[in-house]
């Protein structure tokens, strides 16, 4: 049982270049999510799906994409690439009522120069 | 609407004296509470939840946390730091929407132990 993999864990970008970072997670949960984080300011949910086939917008969306073709895998894109996206990502998957405990991927360190 | 305020960000403290973590919270509904951890370039960790059975909440490596409605806080204590707690702690506030969960972090708190 890995729980949620992440890839890649560093990644550097000019800026305008596109990429995708991904997230699989093994545990078969129906919610899963996408933040970064950044000095001072905690986690800040860009996109989650509550299930296959099903995606919405967080509190910072602009610029990301994100696709549920599968319970398995939520990949974040990245469609062109600025400075201001340089962050730390973490993707999560959140099990069933009523804890709503997230279960974290070990990020991926993004720098866009 | 629900937020969640760390009262502090930054706390240091001497190894072997008590620790204290400040986390005030708002909701609309009946929440679940969450402390995670994060050590320098590692991914989150889950110290403790609750979710509205016992207040005084025990977590993993001797942290507890005791919910008080009245006071709309979850603060996070432990009766004595070490060396290996130093590390950057994360106040979660989570609620269920609809069918959607929807998780809100504090801004967290860098602990720093001092020898």
């Amino acid at each position: 049982n890995a729980g949620v993999t992440q890839t890649p864990k560093f990644q550097v970008l000019k800026t305008g270049q596109s990429m995708t970072l991904q997230c699989a997670q093994d545990m078969n949960h129906e919610y899963m999510s996408w933040y970064r984080q950044d000095p001072g300011m905690g986690l800040r949910l860009i996109h989650y799906s509550v299930g296959a086939g099903i995606t919405d917008q967080g509190e910072v969306p602009n610029g990301y994409n994100v696709s549920r073709s599968t319970t398995e895998d939520f990949p974040l894109r990245l469609l062109s690439a600025a400075p201001s996206q340089t962050s730390v990502y973490f993707c999560a998957s959140t099990g069933g009522l009523p804890y709503n405990e997230q279960f974290f991927g070990p990020g991926t360190r993004l720098t866009v120069l | 609407a629900q937020s969640v305020t760390q009262l502090d960000s930054h706390v240091s403290v001497s190894e072997g004296t008590p620790v204290l973590l400040r986390c005030n919270y708002s909701s609309s509904y009946s929440p679940s509470l969450f402390w995670y951890v994060q050590h320098p370039n590692k991914g989150l960790q889950l110290l403790l939840k609750y979710t509205s059975a016992a207040t005084l909440v025990k977590g993993i490596n001797g942290f507890e946390a005791e919910f008080k409605k009245s006071e709309t806080s979850f603060h996070l204590t432990k009766p004595s730091a070490h060396m290996s707690d130093a590390a950057e702690y994360f106040c979660v506030v989570s609620n269920l929407l609809g069918s959607a969960r929807q998780l809100t972090f504090g801004s967290g708190t860098q602990l720093t132990v001092l020898p």
